[in-house]
């Protein structure tokens, strides 16, 4: 089955770094997305990002299809960006293909 | 806020009893999917319900199961808890013929004693 992989597993930064955050895959993507939860559990929606590059505020994305990997990339972070980062890939059932995460820490 | 509501919030249940959980999915959404996440762990996909019919399902036994309703809400049910049943079990909404995304609600905690 498909496999994502997401590094670095964990993340701490101070206020107003950046920071970029990978994710692997082991099969074709497909409606490849990105997720962000925050530390009570709400899990949002952060970028649609199959391929190509999207940005929205501070946050982008960039997914290449052909090599298999996508790239989210926070600038100047605050603490309200602390959370975990998901990549999920969907298979051909609809079925959501879930990474580890990337736990993020942002330190005023 | 996504307008996908579940709950209750917070649960706790002790081994053996069964549960039921809720969701109302978002206006104009077809499909729920249901996710089991541990702590520290990403979320893992329980089943989805596509117009009132179970539509793929993940490695769970039996002992969870859901319904989907008429007005595309939905329930997942376990039965005989156990202790790792201990979980943020998530609900999410879509309209599968699209590639749109999924929409989570908040979460339900159930602590299982």
């Amino acid at each position: 089955g498909i496999q994502v992989e997401q590094s670095p597993p964990d993340l701490i930064l101070q206020e107003g770094a950046n920071s970029t955050l990978r994710c692997n895959f082991s099969d074709s993507v497909n409606n490849l997305q990105w997720f962000h939860q925050n530390p009570w559990g709400q899990l949002i929606n952060l970028f649609y990002i199959p391929s190509g590059t999207k940005q929205n505020g501070r946050l982008s994305a960039t997914t290449v299809a052909t090599e298999r990997y996508s790239l989210l990339y926070i600038s100047s972070s605050q603490t309200t960006d602390s959370g975990v980062y998901f990549c999920v890939n969907m298979d051909s059932n609809y079925q959501l293909i879930w990474g580890a995460g990337t736990k993020l820490i942002i330190k005023p | 806020e996504t307008g996908v509501t579940q709950s209750p919030t917070h649960l706790i249940k002790t081994r053996g009893q069964q549960v039921t959980l809720r969701c109302s999915s978002q206006s104009g959404h077809n499909t729920v999917s249901w996710y089991q996440q541990a702590l520290g762990q990403g979320p893992q996909f329980i089943f989805q319900y596509y117009r009132e019919e179970e539509n793929g399902r993940g490695n769970f036994p039996p002992r969870f199961s859901g319904l989907q309703f008429p007005n595309y809400s939905s329930e997942l049910n376990v039965n005989a808890l156990e202790l790792d049943d201990s979980a943020l079990y998530l609900c999410a909404s879509s309209f599968i013929s699209s590639s749109e995304t999924q929409y989570f609600g908040p979460g339900t905690r159930l602590l299982v004693l």
